[in-house]
């Protein structure tokens, strides 16, 4: 089963431009996390927001959750040719883990 | 490289075989967890164990037959496969239950191919 719905399905920008990708879910959760997937490989966990958090900040990663909206952005800011992957968000609710369907991030040198 | 560890990277196998995939990890981690993922498509959840025991399936296929002897090892035991069950799978553990909530820590898969 699915929650998470990335958008958009694809992204291609200019190195040290920021790329932003969105996500929305469906039903209530305790948290949203962030992975990115480099071809063929195993995810990377970038960062996790909880239910009761509305922004958070790593590096050049910034994330910000609406669980009114049901919502989650991320924003990738100075954007390098090594951040070219697959982004996926990822819901937590009770047990499960479920992923979205993803955005392919490619940027262009 | 990552600090769990999947073996083998790569499975051919036919539909009568019966093999089995391996995943280990040493961080201490108690919740463990199968994914199928196929080209271009998210992860899909397939079992999580907490606690070395199955808290979750996902209504997947008995020919997929998941195994946690303690709690560094993980087993997905295949048998009477189907081509269409050709996927990445992949491992992965966190520290904390799903429910308590914590990132997951992925082994970089098996790419499995079935004949």
């Amino acid at each position: 089963s699915q929650q998470g719905e990335e958008d958009p399905q694809a992204l291609s920008i200019q190195e040290g431009e920021n790329a932003t990708m969105n996500c929305s879910y469906k039903t209530s959760i305790n948290n949203l996390q962030w992975y990115r997937q480099n071809s063929g490989r195993g995810l990377v966990h970038l960062i996790l927001i909880r239910s009761n958090e509305r922004e958070k900040h790593s590096g050049r990663l910034r994330v910000t959750l609406d669980t009114s909206k049901k919502s989650s952005s991320l924003l990738i800011t100075a954007s390098r040719a090594a951040d070219t992957a697959s982004y996926f968000c990822a819901t937590g609710r009770d047990d499960k883990i479920i992923f979205g369907k993803g955005t392919r991030l490619h940027i262009l040198p | 490289d990552t600090e769990v560890t999947q073996t083998p990277k790569h499975l051919v196998m036919g539909m009568t075989n019966k093999k089995s995939l391996k995943c280990e990890q040493h961080m201490g981690h108690r919740a463990m967890y199968w994914y199928k993922q196929k080209a271009k498509k998210p992860p899909e959840l397939m079992f999580v164990y907490s606690y070395e025991k199955l808290s979750i399936n996902e209504s997947v296929p008995s020919r997929f037959s998941p195994e946690c002897p303690n709690s560094s090892l993980l087993n997905l035991h295949l048998h009477a496969l189907q081509p269409e069950d050709s996927a990445l799978y992949l491992c992965a553990s966190s520290q904390v239950t799903p429910r308590t909530g914590g990132p997951l820590h992925f082994g970089n898969g098996t790419r499995l191919t079935v004949t």
